[in-house]
């Protein structure tokens, strides 16, 4: 079966502007991560969707960030007024039930804020 | 907080040889779990063996194996006959009592013919 895709998988964008990065999970996988890996590091945690809530959104780095989830599925990553800082590979990952299952993970989006 | 090291930027290892990732990782947590992942160079993470803090035995999946020591807090990744595709960057992970999982640096593997 499919697994994780998300798009576009590279976005360059000007500072200051706002952007979206979609992933669509594994079907029937209930829970819904994203992560941010920067260069030489591992993914840091973002914010977590158990079904179509946010169930811990303690990553987010900042209110610029936010991310939806609205009929259970297909997330939406948005970061708005894009700073340089913000460059890094934007992972999304997906698991069947909630957080004590393994979590597959797609090709994520790279994302370069010029 | 949950910490996880893995203190080798880089390995590299022979084809056919075995090699052993090191991770050791940092909880007051009773129950975690453990994970390691694979990213090659396309950029996927993928999962390649699970260990419970409860669970008695080392897990194996295949040519992978975790050799789990639990007083010492390691969670070592052996890979045995390596192929050349096994060059990768190697993720170790650890996910806690609530469900948070916490990544380590990683170890780039390369596989020399």
């Amino acid at each position: 079966g499919a697994g994780v895709s998300q798009t576009p998988s590279n976005k360059v964008t000007e500072k200051g502007k706002y952007v979206e990065l979609r992933c669509d999970p594994i079907s029937g996988h209930t829970a819904l991560y994203w992560y941010r890996q920067s260069l030489g590091q591992g993914p840091e945690f973002l914010i977590y969707f158990q079904g179509t809530g946010a169930a811990d959104d303690s990553g987010l780095p900042n209110d610029r960030f936010f991310a939806v989830r609205p009929e259970g599925s297909v997330s939406t990553l948005k970061i708005q007024r894009t700073e340089r800082g913000d460059s890094a590979v934007y992972l999304c990952a997906s698991s069947f039930r909630d957080r004590t299952d393994t979590q597959y993970f797609g090709p994520g989006t790279r994302l370069t804020v010029l | 907080a949950q910490k996880i090291t893995q203190t080798q930027p880089g390995m590299f290892v022979q084809e056919k040889e075995a090699v052993t990732l090191d991770c050791t990782y940092d909880t007051s947590d009773p129950s975690y779990g453990l994970f390691w992942y694979k990213q090659p160079s396309s950029g996927e993470m993928i999962f390649l063996i699970y260990q419970g803090s409860y669970d008695q035995q080392n897990a194996t999946e295949g040519r992978y194996s975790l050799n789990f020591q639990k007083a010492r807090k390691s969670a070592n990744l052996v890979i045995s006959a390596s192929q050349l595709g096994d060059s990768a960057m190697y993720f170790c992970a650890m996910r806690d009592n609530a469900g948070k999982s916490t990544f380590g640096d990683g170890t780039t593997l390369t596989v020399k013919p």
